[in-house]
């Protein structure tokens, strides 16, 4: 069946680092892929989604392309802020398929 | 918001007792699910709906049934809690080719 792998947590970063969290899926149709984030104590925002191979999906300086030769869907920031504290949540859906989640990665942001 | 409430959003509740979460959505979207977050486990698929009562089971289904009887609303039913269900539940909604909508969550604690 459909799966996502996602990089073990957590990750602590210093304010301002560049941030990468690798994600990789199976599936055996053509996936939507998304990123979800969890603040404390919340439930799941998405973060940004694409539908289709090479398509780049971003919000909040985060950004992922749809990469269909490497099923990959690497989420990535420039520059992170304390305020990017979360976990992070790779997921894909594949037509009518509930959607498939990886085991989420805690990323901290020191200051 | 994406108008989905669940409820009660805490519980504690003693082993053997049933208890039953509510999903409620204001979206009329076809499909919701449920979910359970644990620390490692990531999110797990418990059971979803495509339909009113149109339901299907997921990855972690034992112990657990749910009911769809209109589309507002999905019901989850732990039949006898155990401590193993002691978890963060989280319900979705989504809607054709959408992303889905997650619910602030409930935490079960079952002593």
């Amino acid at each position: 069946g459909d799966s996502v792998t996602q990089m073990e947590g957590p990750v602590t970063l210093s304010e301002e680092a560049f941030l990468t969290i690798n994600c990789t899926y199976t599936a055996t149709g053509y996936p939507s892929l998304f990123w979800y984030v969890q603040y404390p104590g919340e439930g799941l925002q998405l973060l940004l989604k694409a539908t289709k191979a090479d398509d780049k999906g971003s919000n909040k300086g985060f950004e992922a392309t749809y990469r269909k030769e490497t099923t990959s869907f690497h989420l990535e920031k420039g520059s992170v802020q304390v305020s990017d504290s979360a976990v992070y949540f790779c997921a894909l859906h594949s037509g009518n398929t509930p959607l498939v989640f990886g085991k989420g990665t805690r990323l901290s942001v020191i200051a | 918001d994406a108008g989905i409430t669940q409820s009660p959003r805490h519980k504690v509740t003693e082993t053997g007792t049933p208890v039953t979460l509510r999903c409620h959505q204001t979206e009329n979207h076809r499909y919701m699910y449920w979910y359970r977050q644990d620390p490692g486990h990531g999110l797990r698929l418990i059971h979803y709906s495509y339909g009113v009562k149109d339901t299907d089971k997921g990855e972690v289904s034992d112990g657990y049934s749910v009911s769809r009887s209109k589309t507002e609303d999905f019901l989850l039913t732990l039949e006898s809690a155990t401590s193993s269900q002691t978890s963060v539940y989280f319900c979705a909604i989504r809607g054709v080719n959408t992303e889905a909508f997650f619910g602030q969550g409930t935490r079960l604690t079952v002593v």
